[in-house]
C-alpha cells in the first residue's frame, strides 16, 4: 500500500510561514495526494489536494516535489486557529479505497 | 447547508448493547464513509459506500455493520458492543471515491 510519513510535531510562532512535509516514496502515478487538518474535538477538514503540479487555494499551498516522492503543505502566515493535527494521505483514482489511510499526522503547533 | 449530520454526538454503552450510529449528508454526494479514531492516533476506516447501493470493508471492520440506506443516509450498526469500540466515530461523504472528504463532528462512542 502506498503511505505517507510525516513528522510527529511541529512548531512554528505566530504571524510566520509554516511548511509541513510528508514523504511518499512508492507514490503511484495515479495517487492524488491530498491534506486534511483536524482541530481539538473536531472532524477533519480538507485543506487541499494535487497531482503533479503545485496547487494554491485561500486555505494554503502545495507544493509537490518533481519526483512525486514527497511534498509540502505551506501555511503562508500561521495563526492560532491553524493549530491542528495535518495530515497528509494518497488517494489513488483508479482502485478501491479501502488503501486509503490516515496515520498519525503532525500535530502543529502556533505559539503567540 | 449542514453538510455530514452524525447522530448521536455522545453515547455510553455496557458490554453487548446494540447500537446505530446514523449519518446524514446534503451534498449529493455519491460516497460515503466510517471512520474510527482512537486517542491519540489517526483514523481507521471501518467501510464505505462507493455509491447507493453498495458496501465495502475497510480496514476494521470486525464487530461492525452497515447499511446504506439510501444515497443521503449510511448508518453503522454495533451488534454486541465491547469495550474495545469505544472510540470516535466519524462519518464522511465525497462526491465520487478519490475526491476530498467532507467529515462530520463524530459521535464518541463509550462502552463499559
Amino acid at each position: 500500500d502506498a503511505k505517507t510519513t510525516q513528522p510527529n510535531s511541529m512548531e512554528s510562532n505566530e504571524e510566520e510561514p509554516v511548511h509541513l512535509p510528508c514523504n511518499h516514496s512508492t507514490i503511484s502515478g495515479t495517487d492524488y495526494i491530498h491534506w486534511y487538518r483536524q482541530l481539538p474535538s473536531q472532524g477533519p477538514e480538507y485543506v487541499i489536494h494535487g497531482l503533479t503540479s503545485n496547487v494554491n487555494n485561500r486555505m494554503a499551498s502545495l507544493a509537490i516535489a518533481e519526483d512525486r516522492k514527497s511534498s509540502t503543505l505551506i501555511l503562508h502566515r500561521a495563526t492560532l486557529r491553524d493549530a491542528a493535527v495535518y495530515y497528509c494521505i494518497l488517494r489513488d483514482q483508479e482502485t478501491s479505497y479501502d488503501k486509503v489511510i490516515f496515520g498519525p499526522g503532525t500535530s502543529l503547533s502556533v505559539i503567540p | 447547508n449542514a453538510g455530514v449530520t452524525q447522530t448521536p454526538k455522545f453515547q455510553v454503552l455496557k458490554t453487548g448493547q446494540s447500537m446505530t450510529l446514523q449519518c446524514a449528508q446534503d451534498m449529493n454526494h455519491n460516497s460515503m464513509y466510517w471512520y474510527r479514531q482512537d486517542p491519540g492516533m489517526g483514523l481507521r476506516l471501518i467501510y464505505y459506500s462507493a455509491s447507493e447501493g453498495t458496501t465495502d470493508k475497510g480496514e476494521v471492520p470486525n464487530g461492525y455493520n452497515v447499511s446504506r440506506l439510501n444515497k443521503r443516509e449510511f448508518s453503522l450498526r454495533l451488534e454486541s458492543a465491547a469495550p474495545s469500540q469505544t472510540s470516535v466515530y466519524f462519518c464522511a461523504s465525497s462526491e465520487v471515491e478519490y475526491q476530498p472528504q467532507h467529515f462530520g463532528d463524530g459521535t464518541r462512542l463509550s462502552i463499559l
